[in-house]
């Protein structure tokens, strides 16, 4: 079983959908988890880290539970912009991040 | 001003080339990575360094060989190219282990 499982897609949405993904970890131990985005040709940015408590901003939200070991990330009215490629990460507790293969969605007009 | 550069950002080569790829934060981070992105888009872990320590080395072949010549910097060179080394590779860095990684623009390596 791979440490961080995500289902590849892809997702094709239109827009103004409302869209979830899951990621689920392996490791209990993991302390810290991040939602990252790729663009197509770049380098992953930050899109969100993922707290106990969950987190908001703007049109995401991401949620994490320790308890069945997922972390899930929710786009809301769902833009053109946002195409692209969403990687969960999960920090380990040293210096070993260790990153999903990535969910690629497409949002259509 | 950007934060994490690397060079070149292109690298097309024949197999058996010794190549280098340079790597420079301006962020004032502890921590520095190599990563590896196959064509399946699976980002792998290479290497991570804190304060110029090399810290995990992901079972690597040891053609790939990084140097941390201070926190700033972290550079990979590779001996004896293979066609499997095909790729794109992203230095990232961040303030410590299990932080938020800030990655460069990737290497993207062809090798002949």
């Amino acid at each position: 079983r791979k440490e961080v499982e995500q289902d590849p897609g892809p997702f094709n949405v239109p827009e103004g959908a409302t869209v979830a993904f899951n990621c689920t970890y392996s490791n209990s131990a993991s302390q810290s988890f991040f939602w990252y985005r790729q663009d197509c040709r770049k380098e992953p940015k930050l899109l969100m880290s993922v707290y106990s408590s969950g987190n908001e901003d703007g049109r995401f939200t991401a949620q994490l539970n320790r308890a069945s070991q997922y972390i899930s990330l929710l786009i809301r009215d769902s833009k053109l912009s946002d195409s692209a490629t969403y990687l969960c990460a999960q920090g380990t507790g040293g210096f070993k991040t260790i990153f999903g293969a990535g969910t690629r969605l497409f949002v259509k007009a | 001003d950007t934060a994490v550069s690397q060079t070149p950002k292109y690298l097309v080569t024949q197999m058996g080339n010794d190549k280098s790829i340079k790597c420079e934060q301006n962020l004032g981070h502890d921590t520095m990575y190599w990563y590896k992105q196959d064509s399946k888009k699976f980002l792998k872990i290479m290497f991570s360094y804190n304060n110029k320590e090399l810290i995990i080395n992901e079972t690597v072949p040891n053609r790939f060989s990084p140097k941390s010549p201070d926190k700033a910097h972290l550079n990979l060179h590779i001996n004896s190219l293979e066609l499997g080394d095909s790729a794109v590779y992203f230095c990232a860095s961040s303030r410590g282990g299990g932080e938020t990684q800030y990655f460069g623009p990737g290497t993207r390596l062809l090798v002949l």
